[in-house]
């Protein structure tokens, strides 16, 4: 199935380091929503965007959506322990007023916490 | 409010049986979509519905149907289960043109 292409793949990093990340797509989208995943669970929702340029923030987190409509970042400063899990982007595009949305998810992100 | 619930939890089936999943979105929440995330891999549209209506199908055969009541719950039907059918079924409900929030998922196993 489609995917996004996510990088990187996976980061093992200190207790209080940044940590950034990033999805692209050769398709246009109108909105990007950032998850974060732990084992055995369903995805929970992060940031949401839905606009070109716009520049997002959730507590540690910052998210931002491409000028080009075709990516988005995301950033978390000062990690801790508990961001430990996968990071998954989705793109949405909407269609018929809204009434029509489906995700495209990325590839994930394994985040690791040291301690 | 509650969240997204999906029933059951687990299930295990044999190949060529039936299964159906359960899903009761966000109260307010009008349109469900069916998720299926194969282990190591982001999860993989299935269906969207919206006031009942079927608004997009993904890639999956005919085997995978859905379906969504009245009170904007829905059933997820796979039939003739195949090994490839393990995965977790999870079940996201939205506002119309709204980000979309998912619950913890099925887990199917199929032996």
């Amino acid at each position: 199935g489609q995917q996004l292409n996510q990088s990187p793949q996976s980061m093992f990093i200190q207790e209080g380091e940044d940590v950034s990340m990033n999805c692209t797509s050769s398709s246009i989208f109108n909105t990007w929503l950032w998850y974060k995943q732990d084992p055995g669970e369903g995805p929970v929702l992060l940031i949401a965007l839905y606009k070109a340029g716009e520049l997002t923030s959730n507590g540690r987190l910052t998210a931002q959506f491409g000028i080009t409509r075709k990516d988005s970042f995301l950033n978390i400063s000062a990690s801790i322990p508990s961001d430990v899990g996968i990071y998954f982007c989705a793109g949405q595009t909407s269609l018929d007023g809204g009434a029509t949305n489906k995700l495209i998810f990325g590839t994930g992100t394994l985040l690791a916490v040291q301690p | 409010d509650a969240g997204v619930t999906q029933s059951p939890t687990h299930l295990i089936k044999t190949r060529g049986q039936q299964v159906t999943l359960r899903c009761s979105p966000i109260s307010g929440h009008k349109s469900v979509s069916w998720y299926q995330q194969v282990l190591g891999q982001g999860p993989q549209f299935i269906f969207q519905y919206y006031e009942k209506e079927e608004r997009g199908r993904g890639n999956f055969p005919d085997r995978f149907s859905a379906r969504q009541f009245p009170n904007y719950s829905s059933e997820l039907n796979v039939n003739a289960l195949l090994l490839g059918d393990s995965a977790l079924y999870l079940c996201a409900s939205s506002r119309r043109s709204y980000e979309q929030y998912f619950g913890p998922g099925t887990r199917l196993t199929v032996t």
